[in-house]
């Protein structure tokens, strides 16, 4: 079945660093829809990016992401990252077969320190 | 933006007794999900729900899952009878169509159960 792998556990990064969040997928289809959701501390996740294209990069809150097929990937990626993007951040993949079912990645916990 | 409401956001009981989960889900919103997230764990998909029928379920969905929404009320995850394994954060979600869609969470229900 589909399956999804994220970057393991905590990355601490320094505010105004650059970030890049692993995401790597494997999935027998191929009109698949991909996602980053984030939670942050007591909040519910929310939707960050959402892309089914191949090659063109999405962007939002700063946040970026290309999926590439080529590669089995969707990774996300912030230039400079603020005190406040520290949150859990969840990738998904949705495929068209299961009527808008999420399959997760484990999750990683971005920690930015001052 | 749109919210999803979730009661109780804590829940103990006792193994074999039954307990259901609220979702009151965005009020125009057309499909509804649940997910269960054991602690340090990925979230997993237990159900989706469309137009009063499930839709698909997961092999996590024991026979002891139900799920409803009778009358346009809240959408409710019920557990007859409960079991040790069954303590989790359960997540609810809705979106106003099924694939790609952007799906609205709750905040989740912590389930323990002893």
């Amino acid at each position: 079945g589909d399956s999804v792998t994220q970057t393991e556990g905590l990355v601490t990064v320094t505010e105004g660093l650059p970030v890049m969040l692993n995401c790597t997928y494997q999935t027998a289809y191929s009109d698949v829809a991909f996602f980053w959701y984030v939670q942050y501390l007591n909040e519910a996740p929310k939707l960050l990016l959402r892309s089914s294209t191949d090659n063109k990069r999405t962007e939002h809150q700063g946040f970026h992401a290309t999926l590439h097929k080529s590669s089995s990937s969707f990774h996300l990626q912030k230039s400079s990252v603020q005190l406040s993007d520290s949150a859990l951040y969840y990738c998904a993949l949705s495929d068209d077969y299961n009527q808008g079912k999420l399959i997760f990645g484990q999750g990683t916990k971005l920690s930015i320190k001052p | 933006g749109p919210k999803v409401l979730q009661i109780p956001s804590h829940q103990i009981i006792d193994m074999g007794q039954m307990v259901t989960l609220n979702c009151d889900p965005v009020s125009n919103h057309l499909y509804f999900y649940w997910y269960k997230q054991i602690l340090g764990q990925q979230m997993e998909f237990l159900v989706n729900f469309y137009n009063g029928k499930v839709m698909e379920k997961s092999k996590l969905f024991k026979d002891q899952f139900s799920v409803e929404r009778p009358d346009g009320s809240y959408f409710t995850l019920k557990i007859q009878p409960t079991a040790l394994e069954d303590s989790a954060v359960y997540f609810c979600a809705s979106s106003w169509t099924g694939n790609y869609a952007e799906q609205f969470f709750g905040p989740g229900t912590r389930l323990t159960v002893l």
